[in-house]
């Protein structure tokens, strides 16, 4: 069974500052991993994959997240928050091997103070 | 090329009646997934068509949601009758061929469901 944790429920950033957003998983396949983050009013919008390829994957707007296979994590980084990444963010896991259904994490909503 | 439909964008009804939620995917889409989140919880997997057939069910909560994809093309999921706690974001995504785990997957605006 998969499962995802998001350590964080909120996390606030000043704009500028780095952003770091925290998130394990346990799978017992080779995962696929996602960062979606949804803006008000808005869908869900992928942000990055990892699937089996480089452990650090660059996603759109300066994300960028590490696949760490000994600490089951892969949590979510940029260099500088902007305000507009104001925003909740869901970890996801699936299996790599089929399309299985995807397993959120609750998701971490991030404020951007200015 | 356009994204995920979802319409209503917004539902409000009361107890004990039925609702009917829409979802278009990308054209050329085969898969077809239904998710939900109701308040406070995780976005939870409903089900998965492929093409016009029902993939995996495994996590719709019980025989008052119907879903259908006539067709192949859009989907409906129909809540008969509702009830208070089927409050939350259904979300709807689609994926190409049979690796949305590759690809990702796209998904629209969602529509949020109050039942009062």
């Amino acid at each position: 069974a998969q499962s995802v944790t998001q350590l964080d429920s909120h996390v606030s950033v000043s704009e500028g500052t780095p952003v770091l957003l925290r998130c394990n998983y346990s799978s017992s396949y080779s995962p696929s991993l996602f960062w979606y983050v949804q803006h008000p009013n808005k869908g869900l919008q992928l942000l990055l994959k990892y699937t089996s390829a480089a452990t650090l994957v660059k996603g759109i707007n300066g994300f960028e997240a590490e696949f760490k296979k000994s600490e089951t994590s892969f949590h979510l980084t940029k260099p500088s928050a902007h305000m507009s990444d104001a925003a909740e963010y869901f970890c996801v896991v699936s299996e790599w091997s089929g399309n299985t259904p995807l397993v959120f994490g609750k998701g971490t909503r991030l404020s951007v103070i200015a | 090329e356009a994204g995920v439909t979802q319409f209503p964008s917004h539902s409000v009804i009361e107890k004990g009646q039925t609702v009917t939620l829409r979802c278009d995917p990308i054209s050329g889409h085969d898969n077809l997934y239904w998710y939900r989140r109701v308040m406070g919880k995780e976005i939870k997997f409903l089900l998965h068509f492929v093409k016009e057939s029902k993939q995996d069910e495994s996590g719709m909560p019980n025989n008052r949601f119907l879903a259908e994809r006539t067709g192949g093309t859009y989907s409906t999921l129909k809540v008969q009758p509702a009830e208070l706690e089927d409050s939350g974001v259904y979300f709807c995504a689609s994926s190409q061929g049979g690796q949305g785990f590759n690809y990702g997957y796209t998904f629209g605006s969602g529509t949020r469901l109050t039942v009062v």
